[in-house]
């Protein structure tokens, strides 16, 4: 089966570093996305990764390994405005996305 | 980037009424175009992959005679709810790919139509 393995939540201070893991399980793989939703918004594209290693953009920072299915999002230097969902997404054989519950990370003062 | 445009962002209407949400691609082409729905305090869920010029695709359990997909254009999909029930209250999302990007390319987003049946 299809299986996405994100913590449900996460709380970390303004200004630190947090950095949020997901496993995942699917037929077939061609790369992964990471996805921020704000309550009752849509998501947010963050970044895409295909090939093994750390992709920079910004604060935001993704890690991908696929032999080990496993990747992270890395944000730094939190902000308020950060609070929201964290969405893994890899995408299967069939070029679908698989959706995880998220991780909801909440930053206080 | 990329925009994608989903009306109405808010709909309200009676039990056994229908509903046509529109997903449009502002700046781009989609020849693929998808549906989600998202439940208070659950992830996504894809309910169809509309396809441009074809019928749509429809993931196990969604009833494809209640939730209508037309793609006739291919900056254009919309999502009919036929008969709203309450149980159908959600906020409903569209997302296109741009062809551009192949298969892998990133997918946008349209704003979400909350859809709440009395």
């Amino acid at each position: 089966g299809q299986n996405i393995d994100q913590p449900t939540e996460m709380t970390a201070t303004e200004g630190a570093i947090v950095q949020i893991n997901c496993t995942y399980q699917t037929s077939g793989f061609n790369g992964l996305f990471w996805y921020q939703q704000h309550a009752g918004e849509a998501p947010t594209f963050l970044s895409y990764n295909v090939l093994d290693g750390l992709e920079e953009k910004g604060r935001f920072s993704s890690f991908l390994s696929r032999s080990k299915g496993y990747s992270y999002l890395l944000l730094k230097e939190l902000q308020m405005k950060d609070s929201a969902s964290y969405l893994c997404a890899p995408i299967d054989s069939n070029y679908q996305l698989i959706w995880g519950a998220g991780t909801k990370l909440i930053i206080k003062p | 980037g990329a925009v994608v445009s989903q009306h109405p962002s808010w709909v309200i209407c009676k039990s056994g009424t229908s509903v046509k949400i529109e997903c449009r691609s502002l700046d781009f082409q989609a020849t693929t175009m998808f549906w989600y729905r998202q439940f208070p305090k659950q992830s996504l869920m894809l309910m169809a992959t509309s396809n441009e010029g074809s019928k749509a695709t429809y993931e196990q359990g969604v009833e494809k005679d209640k939730f209508l997909i037309n793609h006739a254009s291919l900056t254009l999909s919309t999502l009919t709810v036929t008969s709203a029930h309450p149980e159908d209250s959600s906020f409903y999302i569209c997302s296109a790919r741009d062809q551009a990007g192949g298969d892998t390319g990133e997918l946008f987003f349209g704003e979400g139509s909350r859809l709440t049946v009395l």
